[in-house]
């Protein structure tokens, strides 16, 4: 069975300092990866999404970036984060072809990440 | 396009049963919701693929109306674990993501 993990749980991070965010998936080739960011109470913020090695689609022009080094490896950063930053983010994967339907989305437990 | 959702939040009391409302401008080819508990991750709930069509989840069940752009969430004889954030979403752009709405915030209390 596929299995996404993410880590960590919780970050708390001084302004400017550096942000990697890692997630993996098992039991799967070739997914479609997806990073979230949701703010206290709110909804889902697309930020990434990647339908291969390599491949990143930004959604929300930001400090934020994202690379996949590896077919089941989704990576989101920053080089220095804002107090803005602060957020619940969560990797998601998909499989990959899902047709005109779209794809079921299953989400990682996130990583609650506090900017101070 | 986001999917509008309605309400936004509701408060029942257990065994009450309730609808949640997702509706887009765009024609829709299908809805999936999920459900995502107070500091949990979403969780999928089901995907609706074509219109009239009804699934169900426990007591949960969902139908859409590809005329009207619209999907409903039924929640029947409500249980405290029902609890939680219940958003729908929507495929877009190569049907490669989902738009989710803004989320409609359920409270059952006892």
């Amino acid at each position: 069975s596929q299995t996404i993990h993410q880590w960590p749980a919780t970050l708390v991070q001084p302004v400017g300092s550096p942000l990697s965010l890692e997630c993996t998936v098992e039991g799967t080739s070739n997914p479609n990866l997806y990073w979230y960011r949701q703010a206290a109470g709110r909804g889902l913020q697309l930020l990434f999404y990647s339908v291969g090695i390599g491949q990143i689609s930004s959604e929300v022009p930001q400090n934020l970036s994202a690379s996949r080094p590896q077919d089941r490896q989704f990576i989101l950063s920053s080089k220095k984060l804002l107090l803005s930053d602060s957020g619940f983010y969560l990797c998601a994967w998909s499989p990959l072809s899902g047709g005109i339907a779209g794809n079921i989305q299953y989400f990682g437990a996130g990583t609650r990440l506090s900017v101070l | 396009q986001q999917p509008v959702q309605s309400p936004q939040a509701v408060i029942l009391r257990e065994g009450e049963d309730a609808v949640i409302n997702c509706s887009s401008s765009k024609a829709l080819y299908s809805v999936h919701w999920y459900r995502q508990k107070h500091g949990e991750a979403p969780v999928f709930l089901m995907i609706l693929l074509k219109g009239g069509e009804q699934k169900g989840h426990e007591k949960i069940s969902a139908s859409f109306n590809e005329k009207k752009q619209q999907s409903s969430l039924y929640l029947t004889a409500s249980q405290l674990s029902y609890s939680g954030t219940y958003f729908c979403g929507t495929p877009t752009q190569g049907a490669q993501k989902l738009v989710f709405g803004q989320g409609t915030r359920l409270t059952i209390n006892p």
